[in-house]
C-alpha cells in the first residue's frame, strides 16, 4: 500500500514551458486535491475532485488544469509556465469517514520556473 | 469554513507536554476541528480530529472548549522529531465540498 504517489519530486521548467504532475493513489479514495505550498506560506487548494469525471476549482486555480478519469489518478497540468507557479505541489486524497475528512498527503513535487 | 487563528510561533522543551492553542470563534455546528502538522517541507501529516468530544490517539490529544470557539492539540511527552508546523482546521462535516483550507500554522521547536 503506497498510499499517495507523485512524481516527478524536482522539475526545473523555463517560462512559456508545460508540464504534467502526476498523482496516483492506491486506497480507492473518492476525493483527490492539488495543493501549492510558496515558501514560508500555508498551504492553498488548487483544484479537487470528488470522483472519477468530477472536478472543481479551489482557491487558486488560474494556470492550471486537471482531470480525473479514473479513481487512482488525479494529474495536473500547467499551462505556458510563469516564474510565479514556482512553488511545492502536494497531492493528496481521503474518504468521508462518518463526516470527517481525513486527508493522506504525497510527498510533494518541488517546480522551479525560470 | 470557520476562520482559525494560531500563535506564529511557540517552543517547548524536550519530554514536556506542548500546547497549541487554536481559535475558531466562527465554527458552526457541523465544522469539525482537523490537527495536522508538516515536518520540515514534508507532506502534512494528520493528528486528530473533533467534533464536540475531547479526542485522543496514539499522537495526540484534542480539547475543545464546551462553547467550541477554541482547541488545544495536546502532545503530552514532546521530542525533537515533533518540530514541525502544525495547522488547525475547521471545516464543514459531509458533503461534495468538504474540503480542507490551510492557514499558516503554528510553527513548534522542541528544544533539547
Amino acid at each position: 500500500n503506497a498510499g499517495v504517489t507523485q512524481t516527478p519530486k524536482f522539475r526545473i521548467l523555463k517560462i512559456g514551458q508545460s508540464m504534467t504532475l502526476q498523482c496516483a493513489q492506491d486506497m480507492n479514495h473518492n476525493y483527490m486535491y492539488w495543493y501549492r505550498q510558496d515558501p514560508g506560506m500555508g498551504l492553498k487548494l488548487i483544484y479537487y475532485s470528488v470522483g472519477a469525471g468530477i472536478t472543481d476549482k479551489g482557491e487558486v486555480p488560474n494556470g492550471y488544469n486537471v482531470s480525473r478519469s479514473t479513481t487512482e489518478d488525479f494529474p495536473l497540468r500547467l499551462e505556458l509556465a510563469a516564474p510565479s507557479q514556482t512553488s511545492v505541489y502536494f497531492c493528496a486524497s481521503s474518504n468521508q469517514d462518518g463526516g470527517a475528512n481525513v486527508l493522506t498527503f504525497g510527498a510533494g513535487s518541488r517546480l522551479t520556473v525560470l | 469554513d470557520a476562520k482559525t487563528t494560531q500563535p506564529t510561533s511557540m517552543d517547548c522543551a524536550e519530554g514536556r507536554a506542548a500546547n497549541l492553542p487554536c481559535n475558531h470563534s466562527t465554527i458552526s455546528g457541523n465544522e469539525y476541528v482537523y490537527w495536522y502538522r508538516q515536518i520540515h517541507s514534508q507532506g502534512p501529516q494528520y493528528i486528530i480530529h473533533g467534533l464536540k468530544n475531547n479526542e485522543t490517539n496514539e499522537m495526540a490529544s484534542l480539547i475543545i472548549t464546551e462553547d467550541r470557539k477554541s482547541s488545544t492539540l495536546i502532545l503530552p511527552h514532546a521530542t525533537l522529531r515533533d518540530t514541525a508546523v502544525y495547522y488547525c482546521i475547521a471545516s464543514s462535516r459531509g458533503g461534495a465540498t468538504n474540503k480542507l483550507i490551510f492557514g499558516t500554522g503554528t510553527l513548534l521547536a522542541v528544544q533539547p
